[in-house]
């Protein structure tokens, strides 16, 4: 079974400060991992994803995530927040079985930004 | 292309009462599942399908029915809903057959039951 530990249900950052969210996972076989976001009132929408090859992956809005082995993590960063960041993050580790890819969540880190 | 729909976007219910949760997607997707996300727990599966005809049950299955009779339809059935059962519900699909792993979400349904 796998898990997503997401450090910091809240984190507040300047405009124009760098962002990190932290996200560690455990899984049996090797993962495929993803970053999505949130905004208000709306679904989820994919910001990256790490399934194999390159471990630093880039995604939409300048983020990008390293995929870390031996740490167990896939942090999220971007170099300089922007107001329209502000969301929630959600990271999670899905293990793929055929047509199957059960995602399994971590319980998000909502991420402010102040001018 | 729509992508996933859902329907309705908000419903209250009485404890007791049953209703269906339609969810669509218009992406030829096999994969297609349905979360519920409550504060401060992520969102967490409920059922999920591989394929028309196939389900099976995710974390959190009691209380709701799925069925798949189509590739494009996953509706989640409320047999009699109870508080315990107000959230946001979210279907989502992919294609990890076909290479995509990440799955595609709809705008979600805020459900409440009193």
């Amino acid at each position: 079974a796998q898990s997503v530990t997401q450090l910091g249900s809240h984190v507040s950052v300047s405009e124009g400060a760098l962002v990190l969210l932290r996200c560690n996972y455990s899984s049996s076989v090797p993962p495929y991992l993803f970053w999505y976001v949130q905004y208000p009132n709306q679904g989820l929408q994919l910001l990256l994803k790490y399934t194999t090859g390159a471990t630093l992956v880039k995604g939409i809005n300048g983020f990008e995530a390293e995929f870390k082995k031996s740490e167990t993590s896939f942090h999220l960063t971007k170099p300089s927040a922007h107001m329209s960041d502000a969301a929630e993050y959600f990271c999670a580790v899905s293990v793929i079985t055929g047509t199957a890819s059960k995602l399994t969540f971590g319980t998000g880190t909502r991420l402010q930004v102040t001018l | 292309n729509a992508g996933v729909t859902q329907t309705p976007k908000f419903q209250v219910l009485k404890t007791g009462q049953s209703m269906t949760l339609q969810c669509a997607q218009d992406m030829n997707h096999e994969y297609m599942s349905w979360y519920r996300q409550d504060p401060g727990m992520g969102l967490r599966l409920i059922h999920y399908s591989v394929g028309a005809g196939i389900t099976d049950q995710g974390e959190v299955p009691n209380g709701y029915n799925v069925s798949r009779s189509t590739t494009e339809d996953f509706p989640l059935r409320l047999l009699s809903a109870a508080p315990s059962q107000t959230s946001v519900y979210f279907c989502a699909s992919s294609s990890p057959g076909r290479g995509t792993y990440e799955q595609y979400f709809g705008p979600g349904t805020r459900l409440t039951v009193t």
